[in-house]
């Protein structure tokens, strides 16, 4: 079975720390994924990564930036967490040839 | 214009009904579709995917209509257990990237 772990379930943060959110696969999947979900708008893509030290902006990356050193790590960080940055982060990974993604349990981030 | 849309819902149906979903998508050279599953505070799941020809898995049937640019999704003899929320993806250009509706809240009532 494929195993997508995020380092937290739930976290809060005060505004203006910088925050790092884990993720971790066991598949050796070549491409991760980052998104937030909030109610009303379905998940929305922050940044991917396609290969180790690779990555591309999603379609809302302002406030984030993403680091992958190793395949299997994807690390999401907001500099200076704002409270609009409240959500609920997912994790995903995925071959590189297939469409279908596999999902960690969620982050539930509140920033205060 | 999003570029998938559901109809939020919920539906609210009793155990043994039969529901349906149907989500539009606005970019007609979509290359490929799938329906997820979400439970309550819980990660999607990959349901189906969808195929040109229909498909179906058990009391799952997913269809696909290009010339109309919506997929559905149908259940039939519902359970308790299928109360979830029913995420409609899109692979718009064959990459990675996957685009999802907001998803369709089912809930099943004894």
């Amino acid at each position: 079975d494929v195993k997508v772990t995020q380092s937290s379930r739930y976290l809060v943060k005060r505004t203006g720390e910088k925050v790092f959110l884990e993720c971790v696969q066991d598949m050796d999947h070549e491409n991760m994924f980052w998104y937030r979900q909030d109610p009303g708008l379905g998940l929305r893509l922050i940044y991917f990564s396609y290969d180790v030290k690779m990555k591309e902006k999603g379609d809302i990356p302002e406030g984030y930036s993403v680091s992958r050193e190793k395949k299997e790590r994807f690390s999401l960080i907001l500099e200076s967490a704002s409270t609009n940055q409240t959500s609920m982060y997912l994790c995903a990974s995925g071959t590189s040839g297939g469409d279908e993604q596999f999902f960690g349990p969620g982050t539930r981030l509140t920033v205060l | 214009r999003k570029e998938v849309e559901q109809d939020p819902g919920p539906f609210n149906v009793p155990e043994g009904a039969t529901v349906a979903f149907n989500c539009t998508y606005s970019n007609s050279a979509s290359q490929s579709f799938f329906w997820y599953r979400q439970d309550c505070r819980k990660e999607p799941k990959l349901l189906m995917s969808v195929y040109s020809s229909g498909n179906e898995d058990g009391r799952f049937t997913a269809q696909l209509n290009r010339a109309s640019q919506y997929i559905s999704l149908l259940i039939r003899d519902s359970k308790l257990s299928d109360s979830a929320t029913y995420l409609c993806v899109v692979n718009m250009d064959s990459s990675y990237k996957l685009i999802f509706g907001s998803g369709t809240r089912l809930l099943v009532r004894p």
